[in-house]
């Protein structure tokens, strides 16, 4: 089970918001950042969010981030059938003194 | 351009070791953190370690501590991963990735190795 909670799926139809949770605790989210990464089937992770709510040169704005307190959201506005794939939320915990990824979000457009 | 290359992903038989590599290239490789991460078939990802640049400090997941261990190369730009007393739950694609400080932050990352621990 994973230190930080997400919803193991969503699903949306194109052109619709979506917004995919992440809950943690004080010693993770509550004192560090929050990063997001999206992966395709079959390739590597890609980061898509860093510092909570930065986009890397080349991630659409249609895709944001947020966190308040020891929760943090991913809103993907604009839904396009090539957003299909798995989120991840991460964050490092300092009472583990490790990182920390959510369980991951199954996103399907529908 | 930057690139993560991983080798040294294998069938392995239970209780066994293995060194995973990752070389890079396309960046000042001793002026950033370097973390694995790993994938079991059909799960999420799971943070394995770091290592500061000089290779001062390491940070392990808790429940893998004591069977891995994380090292670095300046001299070759390379990372590396020794796994030991191997068992059938670490079978999975292992990725290597440029960190940032201790966090998180991690990008790129290679296209990943096959770990397969089966008798």
């Amino acid at each position: 089970q994973s230190v930080l909670t997400q919803p193991p799926s969503m699903s949306g139809t194109p052109g619709q918001s979506v917004a995919i949770s992440c809950s943690g605790s004080r010693s993770n989210i509550g004192s560090n950042y929050v990063y997001w990464y999206q992966q395709f089937p079959g390739t590597a992770p890609k980061l898509l969010i860093y510092y909570n709510n930065q986009r890397p040169s080349g991630v659409p704005d249609r895709f944001s981030g947020s966190k308040s307190d020891t929760s943090a959201s991913l809103v993907i506005s604009g839904l396009r059938s090539e957003d299909e794939g798995d989120y991840y939320c991460a964050a490092w915990d300092d009472s583990l003194r490790g990182g920390m990824f959510g369980g991951g979000t199954k996103l399907t457009v529908l | 351009e930057v690139k993560l290359v991983e080798s040294g992903g294998t069938l392995v038989q239970p209780g066994g070791s293995l060194r995973l590599s990752c070389v890079t290239s396309g960046f000042t490789f001793n002026t950033y953190y370097m973390a694995w991460v790993r994938q079991a078939p059909g799960k999420g990802l799971e943070w394995v370690a770091n290592i500061k640049q000089d290779g001062s400090e390491e940070y392990y997941a808790d429940s893998l501590k004591g069977r891995f261990t994380i090292s670095r190369d300046n001299t070759k730009n390379s990372v590396h991963l020794q796994i030991n007393s191997l068992r059938a739950d670490d079978t999975a694609v292992y990725y290597c990735a440029r960190g940032e400080h201790y966090d998180v932050l991690l990008d790129p990352w290679g296209q990943g190795t096959l770990v397969t621990v089966s008798s």
